[in-house]
């Protein structure tokens, strides 16, 4: 079992949908939980992080973390063709870690 | 923001390739992954106060450096073609969760 599981998708809505993305995880040592947005070719691109469980909102972006299920979500409102890319998420034990550890990725695609 | 050089490169199977980084601002930690095709990034090292302060399961032929600086560069000997992939740098203000990534060299091993 990977320790960070991403449905790859890939993930195709209808502009100004509501989009669903999730990972699950097996280490209960993970405080730290990021979300990455990657454009084809690109470096990953840091959107939010969320220390332990709880709820995060940065704009169209609300990112939710379930430490009980081992269970994170991130929600985009309102969703533009411009939020198509690859959505990672990623995660560490400590606050002075070193490695994050990635799941998949998600592909998102949002049509206009 | 964080930058590296090359951007793509060709390598033969056997060879040796040298990727460089330099880190944003400020940022004195310095974090190389490997993202293969489809893949989510695997870390490889991470080099704070030009030391490496974490390695992940990648063989002694991925070795790094960083500099006063703060830039940095990734190492491989003896390329195999599964070497092929995204290298990409990250930067961090000391050993953090909060990592900014470059945009990545694309290595191709033939």
């Amino acid at each position: 079992q990977k320790e960070v599981e991403q449905d790859p998708g890939p993930l195709s809505v209808p502009e100004g949908a509501i989009v669903s993305l999730n990972c699950t995880y097996s280490n209960s040592a993970f405080q730290y939980f990021m979300w990455y947005r990657q454009y084809s070719r690109k470096g990953p691109e840091l959107l939010m992080y969320t220390y332990s469980s709880g709820n995060k909102e940065d704009g169209r972006f609300t990112a939710q973390v379930d430490k009980s299920s081992k269970y994170i979500s991130l929600f985009i409102r309102d969703s533009q063709p411009s939020d198509s890319a690859t959505y990672l998420c990623a995660m560490i034990a400590n606050q002075a870690g070193t490695a994050l550890i990635f799941g998949k990725g998600t592909t998102l695609s949002v049509s206009s | 923001g964080v930058t590296q050089s090359p951007t793509h490169l060709i390598k033969t199977r056997g060879q040796q390739v040298t990727l460089r980084c330099s880190s944003q601002s400020g940022h004195n930690t310095v974090s190389w992954y490997q993202q293969a095709l489809g893949q989510g990034p695997q870390f490889i090292f991470q080099y704070y106060r030009e030391e490496e302060n974490g390695r992940g399961n990648f063989p002694p032929r991925f070795s790094g450096l960083q500099f006063p600086n703060d830039s940095s560069e990734l190492n491989v000997n003896a390329l195999e073609l599964d070497d092929s992939a995204l290298y990409l740098c990250a930067s961090s203000r000391g050993p953090s969760y909060e990592q900014y990534f470059g945009p990545g060299t694309r290595l191709t091993v033939t």
